[in-house]
């Protein structure tokens, strides 16, 4: 089956810099992938969806500045969190959609980051 | 705004007996719904999904039932184990768009 895989799986930085999450498709060409972000005991709030070759489309009140997306390819997005803060602390998963219908959407494993 | 919601944080059920878990909707534009099921640290991975053209969907355990009027489905789990013990999230999309809206999620605790 499609598989996404996502790294780092955790990460620690120091306030003030940039982490980078990557998420690839493994077996199969995602046009489109999904970035979410879950705070503890909530739902996965999309933050914005990654269109291979164009701009990223964000949700209201993500700071794209804050929150950088790359689709450079049909198997990879990144996403990079820049100036990190305490705040930006969370788990964040990418998702990818292996086909056009929706039991396609296949996710990462989520990356912890912590920001100290 | 919270248009898909799981008002139950956590259910505990005895192992062996069935485990129904809800989700409300207030979109009336959401025509396909899915269920995700999650252990710590880790995605999400798909269930199982319905499309409003049906009312119940099965797979093995698995069956999911969608009440439109009332805008409501739940997840049964039937006969439960102790390993279905996880965060279960219910999902909405529009036929239109390509996005998933996520419920708050419900751990569920399958007691041996």
């Amino acid at each position: 089956g499609a598989v996404v895989s996502q790294h780092p799986s955790r990460v620690i930085c120091k306030s003030g810099t940039s982490v980078k999450i990557e998420c690839r498709s493994l077996d199969f060409q995602a046009t489109t992938m999904f970035w979410y972000r879950q705070f503890p005991k909530k739902s996965l709030m999309l933050m914005a969806t990654s269109n291979e070759g164009s701009k990223a489309t964000y949700e209201q009140g993500v700071e794209k500045d804050k929150f950088l997306i790359n689709h450079a390819s049909l198997t990879l997005s990144t996403l990079t969190v820049t100036s990190a803060h305490p705040e930006d602390s969370s788990f964040y998963i990418c998702s990818a959609r292996a086909g056009a219908f929706y039991y396609g959407y296949t996710f990462g494993s989520g990356t912890r980051l912590t920001v100290v | 705004d919270q248009q898909v919601k799981q008002n139950s944080p956590s259910l505990s059920v005895q192992e062996g007996r069935i485990s129904i878990l809800n989700c409300d909707y207030t979109n009336s534009m959401f025509d396909y719904f899915l269920w995700y099921k999650k252990y710590p640290a880790e995605g999400p991975t798909f269930l199982i999904s319905i499309s409003s053209i049906k009312d119940k969907n099965e797979d093995g355990r698995f069956t999911v039932f969608l009440n439109k009027s009332a805008k409501h489905l739940s997840l049964h789990i039937v006969p439960s184990q102790p390993g279905d013990s996880a965060v279960y999230f219910c999902a909405a999309s529009e036929s239109s768009g390509s996005r998933l809206t996520f419920g708050e999620g419900t751990q569920l605790t399958v007691n041996p």
